[in-house]
């Protein structure tokens, strides 16, 4: 069947600007994880939905990063004013239930100039 | 604290050369799981394994394995004849029950272990 996917898969925009990143996951994956990796680093958590809901926003980095997910389903997230700082790919990764192996998304790289 | 730590930053091995990439962690749950994944230069995650806190038996998948000691909490992975289609980022992870609060067992990755394998 169908795996993670993400769209874009590359976001060139400018400091200041609002992008949005999509995240679709594998059909029937309850559980909903996103992750940003800088470079030579692994990963590292943002946010997990159960459903509709985000269950856990901890690793979110201040206020200018939001993620929603409506309809249990399909996921976006937000970034508001971006920085340079914010340039790295985000990992989107489902798994169901949660604690079940995490299938990852290819990512989408994103560049803020 | 860093939870899984992976102290191998790179590793350069010629084909053929079986390879172990370490990886201890830092857990008080009695509850986790321990995972292997490998990023190749187009950059997805790939799994590889998932090994759960009770099951302490050591696995073998071709020429993949994978030794599990609780005593030491390391989770370490061997290559067996190394080929050059191996050369990839393997991280190392791990997810709690309990120690990240109501995140969904998310991951906590280590660093990273650079492979190089060379013909």
């Amino acid at each position: 069947g169908a795996g993670v996917s993400q769209t874009p898969s590359n976001k060139v925009t400018e400091k200041g600007k609002y992008v949005e990143l999509r995240c679709d996951p594998i059909s029937g994956h309850t559980a909903l994880y996103w992750y940003r990796q800088s470079l030579g680093q692994g990963p590292e958590f943002l946010i997990y939905f159960q459903g509709t809901g985000a269950a856990d926003d901890s690793g979110l980095p201040n206020d200018r990063f939001f993620a929603v997910r409506p309809e249990g389903s399909v996921s976006t997230l937000k970034i508001q004013r971006t920085e340079r700082g914010d340039s790295a790919v985000y990992l989107c990764a489902s798994s169901s239930p949660p604690g079940e192996t995490q299938y990852f998304g290819p990512g989408t790289r994103l560049l803020v100039l | 604290a860093q939870k899984v730590t992976q102290a191998q930053t790179e590793i350069s091995v010629v084909e053929k050369e079986d390879v172990t990439l370490d990886c201890v962690y830092e857990t008080r749950d009695t509850t986790y799981y321990l995972f292997w994944y490998k990023q190749p230069p187009s950059g997805e995650l790939v799994f590889l394994i998932r090994r759960n806190s009770f099951d302490e038996q050591n696995e073998i998948s071709g020429r993949y394995s994978w030794n599990f000691q609780k005593s030491t909490s390391s989770f370490n992975f061997t290559i067996t004849a190394s080929q050059v289609v191996d050369s990839a980022v393997y991280f190392c992870a791990l997810s709690e029950e309990e120690g990240n609060s109501n995140s969904g067992y998310a991951l906590n990755f280590g660093k990273g272990t650079s492979l190089l394998v060379t013909p």
